[in-house]
């Protein structure tokens, strides 16, 4: 299993640009979760999903857009890049049933390094 | 929600015993422990987690307060790759994120 993986590794983006950061996930989980981490910092929450079709909030989503249509894959994308989303972006999965989450594991991807100019 | 307090950093030496301690004096009776860590230039894994009693895996070992409040993540034999950044995160039985802190960053040295 490849697990959890994400592309591109690296991005340099201008100001105002899009773009799509990739996540796909082989071990079959109902949720996945995309978090960012700035320099020193923990990672906050951007976007959820817990199952295709179905996405939420969390609690950093201004600036970026999520769709889920199958299992595997959940991209996040970047409308008019600002300096602010410059940021190590992580894609998460975990295999949950339904709301319980006290002793869930989430899986974490490598991440994408983003650099907004 | 519950919040966690560790220290910014601490140092080992290689092949030595790491205590890793994380405070938690607000947790709720259902709140489960959680440690991960990140290696550099990696996402974070997931150590381990407990609810009441001690626990024991292949990574580590996770000692419990008996109320609670702390709790302690032990390295048996701290290898070069240990070196990372460990996060101690409560879980509700609701919700989606993990909180991660800031950690604590370990260093360790031949």
């Amino acid at each position: 299993n490849a697990g959890v993986t994400q592309t591109p590794k690296f991005r340099i983006l201008k100001i105002g640009q899009s773009m799509t950061l990739q996540c796909t996930q082989d071990m079959n989980h109902n949720y996945m979760y995309w978090y960012r981490q700035d320099p020193g910092m923990g990672l906050k929450l951007i976007y959820y999903s817990v199952g295709a079709g179905i996405t939420d909030k969390g609690e950093v989503p201004n600036g970026y857009n999520v769709s889920r249509s199958t299992t595997e894959d959940f991209p996040l994308r970047l409308e008019l890049a600002a300096p602010s989303q410059t940021s190590v972006y992580f894609c998460a999965s975990s295999s949950r049933q339904g709301a319980i989450s006290y002793q869930e594991t989430q899986y974490f991807g490598p991440g994408t390094r983003l650099l907004v100019l | 929600d519950a919040k966690t307090t560790q220290p910014n950093s601490m140092e080992s030496n290689e092949e030595e015993p790491v205590h890793l301690p994380c405070n938690h004096s607000t947790i709720s009776g259902t709140d489960y422990i959680h440690w991960y860590r990140q290696l550099p230039s990696q996402g974070p894994e997931y150590v381990i987690h407990g609810l009441t009693s001690n626990v024991n895996n292949r990574m580590a070992s996770l000692a419990i307060a008996e109320d609670r409040k702390s709790s302690t993540l032990i390295l048996h034999r701290a290898t070069l790759r240990d070196a990372a950044v460990y996060y101690c995160i409560l879980r509700e039985n609701l919700g989606y994120a993990l909180n991660f802190g800031k950690g604590t960053s370990l260093l360790v040295t031949p």
